[in-house]
């Protein structure tokens, strides 16, 4: 078992939809979670950070968090074709190491 | 506020070869780490400075070296370059990175290294 997992995809959504993206970890002494996003052939960009469980919003971007079951999310609404990117889902581990998922790559169709 | 610079962009080495890679933090960010990007494994976690000691390291062998200086920019090292070493890597600045508790900071990505092996 992966320590970040996330489907793989591709997720395809069309332009104005709710894309959500999805991702779980193993470390339950995991306390931060961040969400990048990658286009092809650039560097993660940091969207979204969440520390405590509920909902964080940002725009058109909300991520959720629920240690419970170890899992977190990222929603898009109102999704654009320049959306279409690949989407990493990152936990720090405890001891201190940021681990990534391998990605999930959402296409936005207009 | 300048984002993070790496150099060089690109660089192509024969088998055998050493890189040095170098990293600049965002101006007041103490922590830098360190990242292997490929297609098969994804990012992978290769080390961690903050206040010129490595506080962190990944499985990797020991041909992968790195530190940093008072200043807070960091070098990567790979010595004995293998084929498999070619890739995208990427380091990662932070006001204080991550701490032993399961906590870290924001993490700002730099436009990367990407290093051919041949």
């Amino acid at each position: 078992q992966k320590e970040v997992e996330q489907n793989s995809g591709p997720l395809s959504v069309p332009e104005g939809a709710i894309a959500s993206l999805n991702c779980t970890y193993s470390d339950r002494g995991s306390q931060s979670f961040f969400w990048y996003r990658q286009y092809s052939g650039k560097s993660p960009e940091l969207i979204m950070f969440i520390y405590s469980n509920g909902d964080k919003e940002d725009g058109r971007f909300t991520a959720q968090l629920n240690k419970a079951s170890q899992y977190v999310s990222l929603l898009i609404r109102d999704s654009q074709p320049s959306d279409s990117a690949t989407y990493l889902c990152a936990a720090c581990r405890q001891g201190g190491k940021l681990i990534f998922g391998q990605g999930t790559e959402l296409s936005v169709k207009p | 506020k300048a984002g993070v610079t790496q150099t060089p962009r690109y660089l192509i080495k024969t088998r055998g070869q050493q890189v040095t890679l170098s990293c600049s933090p965002i101006s007041g960010h103490r922590s830098v780490s360190w990242y292997q990007q490929t297609p098969g494994q994804g990012l992978q976690f290769l080390f961690e400075y903050f206040s010129e000691t490595q506080r962190n390291k990944g499985n990797f062998p020991g041909r992968f070296s790195g530190r940093q200086f008072s200043n807070s920019r960091s070098e990567m090292n790979v010595s004995t370059l293998e084929l498999g070493d070619s890739a995208l890597y990427l380091c990662a600045s932070s006001r204080t990175g991550t701490s032993g508790a399961g906590y870290s900071y924001e993490q700002y990505f730099g436009p990367g290294t990407r290093l051919t092996v041949t």
